[in-house]
């Protein structure tokens, strides 16, 4: 089973409105993270926000905030007031049990976002 | 120069050749990854280093040779690859591994295998 499933491939917004990307995650750990990058087309992952699986509150980082719900093991993302900058593909990535000596992130396989002027 | 930079930005080599991707980090970070992204495919580790130590191999084939000399600096040795190794290589540092502290990355390296 894939441990992150995004399952939007593309998305279009017009201009200004807000925009939910869709990130489920399978885990057993019950320590663990959530993230969202930004890549845009000149490749470089650009880190957006986090949310620990302790954290009570959802995080918000400007116009971005991570909408999560535990028991569903839902972490979508909000983009609010879209910009034309906006346009990239969009990964949720998990990291389960920090433990020294288990880096792995795993990364979903993205949605590309499009922002309509 | 800060952040994470990675050179070269563009790489073609044909299958018999030897080459070698560089990656440096100006942030002060102890561990360092590379990743392949192939297209339609999600990110993929392949190495992690922690205070110049590999952590973890994730059953990358042996033509792909990682070396770090230091806590600043990972490269990707590439010898007789293959045309499916065709892919954007990403390089990432993060303060210490075991953590939940977010990876920055480079650019990266778009490699084409003819």
């Amino acid at each position: 089973a894939q441990k992150i499933t995004q399952t939007q491939p593309g998305m279009f917004v017009q201009e200004k409105e807000a925009v939910t990307l869709d990130c489920t995650y399978d885990t057993s750990d019950q320590s663990y993270g959530l993230f969202w990058y930004k890549q845009p087309s000149s490749g470089e992952m650009i880190f957006l926000i986090y949310q620990g699986s302790y954290d009570e509150q959802n995080a918000t980082e400007g116009r971005y905030s991570l909408n999560f719900q535990k028991a569903r093991k839902s972490a979508n993302l909000v983009i609010s007031a879209s910009q034309l900058g906006d346009s990239a593909m969009y990964f949720c990535a998990m990291r389960e049990n920090p433990n020294f000596g288990n880096e792995k992130l795993t990364f979903g396989t993205g949605t590309r976002l499009t922002i309509i002027p | 120069e800060t952040g994470v930079t990675q050179t070269p930005r563009h790489l073609v080599m044909g299958m018999t050749n030897k080459k070698s991707l560089k990656c440096e980090q100006h942030l002060g970070h102890n561990a360092m990854y590379w990743y392949k992204q192939s297209a339609k495919k999600p990110l993929e580790l392949m190495f992690v280093y922690n205070f110049k130590e590999q952590t973890e191999n994730n059953s990358v084939p042996s033509r792909f040779s990682p070396e770090c000399p230091n806590s600043s600096h990972l490269f990707l040795h590439l010898h007789t690859l293959q045309p499916e190794d065709s892919a954007l290589y990403l390089c990432a540092s993060s303060p210490r591994g075991g953590s939940y502290n977010e990876q920055f990355f480079g650019p990266g390296t778009r490699l084409t295998v003819l």
